[in-house]
């Protein structure tokens, strides 16, 4: 079956860096998405991977290794507002996205 | 402008109603899906249509039913509400990936559907 991992949740401090993982397993590949979903909030677009290596935008990096099954996305500079869930989703072969379950991210001050 | 937008936003209905959940999308994208979102924050599609076209439908009761009448427009309607159709259900749309367009979904606000 097709499956992706990352943790439940997640406690970082105001102005640190916290790196959430996901791995996955699916029939095929064809990209990875990062969302962000603030509580009580639609999904938004954070990034995309779809060749191995770091994209970098802002605060926010997504790092892909395609032979591994594994992505990361780091957050720098944590701001109060950057509590939030993270979701990883996956492209399979068939161009259906695989969701995993999200990372609630929780930031102290 | 709201790229995506559902109505209503909070429905509240009795089991066994029947409810419909509205959506409309003004990015000119060709495919457009229903997702269920459940109290442990798990996305799972339920529709997407491509010009008009069902293309998914995972292990959905009948009892739910997409009505798309043009591209922009995918509605769901859902006959017999029983307690576990509680839920938030998000409406979104993408284009195919190309170029420098991702493909990401855009999604609507949510409608947070209570069955009573």
């Amino acid at each position: 079956g097709q499956n992706i991992d990352q943790p439940t949740e997640m406690t970082a401090t105001e102005g640190a860096i916290v790196q959430i993982n996901c791995t996955y397993q699916t029939s095929g590949f064809n990209g990875l998405f990062w969302y962000q979903q603030h509580a009580g909030e639609a999904p938004t677009f954070l990034s995309y991977n779809v060749l191995d290596g770091l994209e970098e935008k802002g605060r926010f990096s997504s790092f892909l290794s395609r032979s591994k099954g594994y992505s990361y996305l780091l957050l720098k500079e944590l701001q109060m507002k950057d509590s939030a869930s993270y979701l990883c989703a996956v492209v399979d072969s068939n161009y259906q996205l695989i969701w995993g379950a999200g990372t609630k991210l929780i930031i102290k001050p | 402008d709201t790229a995506v937008s559902q109505t209503p936003k909070y429905l509240v209905t009795q089991m066994g109603n029947d409810k419909s959940i509205k959506c409309e999308q003004n990015l000119g994208h060709d495919t457009m899906y229903w997702y269920k979102q459940d109290s442990k924050k798990f996305l799972k599609i339920m529709f997407s249509y491509n010009n008009k076209e069902l293309i998914i439908n995972e292990t959905v009761p009948n009892r739910f039913s997409p009505k798309s009448p043009d591209k922009a427009h995918l509605n769901l309607h859902i006959n017999s509400l029983e307690l576990g159709d509680s839920a938030v259900y998000f409406c979104a749309s993408s284009s195919p990936p190309r170029g420098r367009n991702t493909g990401e979904l855009f999604f609507g606000e949510g409608s947070r559907l209570t069955v009573l």
